[in-house]
């Protein structure tokens, strides 16, 4: 299994351009979510997912949409980047079996916005 | 990447002797907790996780406490190795709620 794979790993967008960043998970995991992470901060949550087509808005949405057309892809929009979203980005999911609810996380995609 | 932790509180420790990692959290109503390890360009990395159920839990060369009483949660790790040197952080999640609240983190250092 790959886990939780993300992709690009870098990149930098100048303001008001557009990218998705790309999430999969090979592990049939139902929940899905997108975290950001500023220096010096704990994980903001910006989007999450509970399965296909279903998805919910997390503490810190603005500026961002998802879809989950499918189990494994839960892909992240930016449509007009501003430097506020320079971050690094988290893909993470988790089956929430009993017991456990533990997050899986994808390596991160480091954005800058200039 | 390297901007992740910039301005983190920094825990040294010599190899060898073991470390402790303190971790407040806030929502009493929170029922489960994971720590997490985060080495410079990698994602977080599960470590161990405790139900509020247990005031104890143990893995290999781990070991998390929980003090509901005080909100405190803390990570034990025994002989520190220098591949532990990373940002280790703890999440909260009340198991009725998809939202899990992270603390910040603390680096650690293993000095040779």
């Amino acid at each position: 299994n790959a886990g939780v794979t993300q992709t690009p790993k870098f990149r930098i967008l100048k303001i008001g351009q557009s990218m998705t960043l790309q999430c999969a998970q090979d592990m049939n995991h139902n929940y899905m979510y997108w975290y950001r992470q500023d220096p010096g901060m704990g994980l903001k949550l910006i989007y999450y997912s509970v399965g296909a087509g279903i998805t919910d808005k997390g503490e810190v949405p603005n500026g961002y949409n998802v879809s989950r057309s499918t189990t494994e892809d839960f892909p992240l929009r930016l449509e007009l980047a501003a430097p506020s979203q320079t971050s690094v980005y988290f893909c993470a999911s988790s089956h929430r079996d009993r017991g456990s609810e533990k997050l899986f996380f994808g390596s991160g995609t480091q954005l800058s916005v200039l | 990447g390297e901007s992740v932790g910039l301005h983190l509180p920094t825990l040294s420790v010599q190899e060898g002797d073991n470390s402790i990692i303190n971790c407040a959290y806030s929502n009493s109503a929170s029922d489960y907790f994971i720590w997490y390890k985060q080495e410079s360009g990698k994602g977080p990395q599960f470590i161990i996780d405790i139900r509020s159920n247990m005031d104890k839990r143990q893995g290999q060369r781990v070991t998390v406490l929980l003090n509901k009483t005080v909100k405190h949660l803390s990570l034990q790790i025994a002989a520190t190795q220098p591949g532990d040197s990373a940002v280790y952080f703890c999440a909260e999640n009340n198991s009725g709620t998809y939202k899990y609240i992270f603390g910040t983190g603390t680096r650690l250092k293993v000095l040779a």
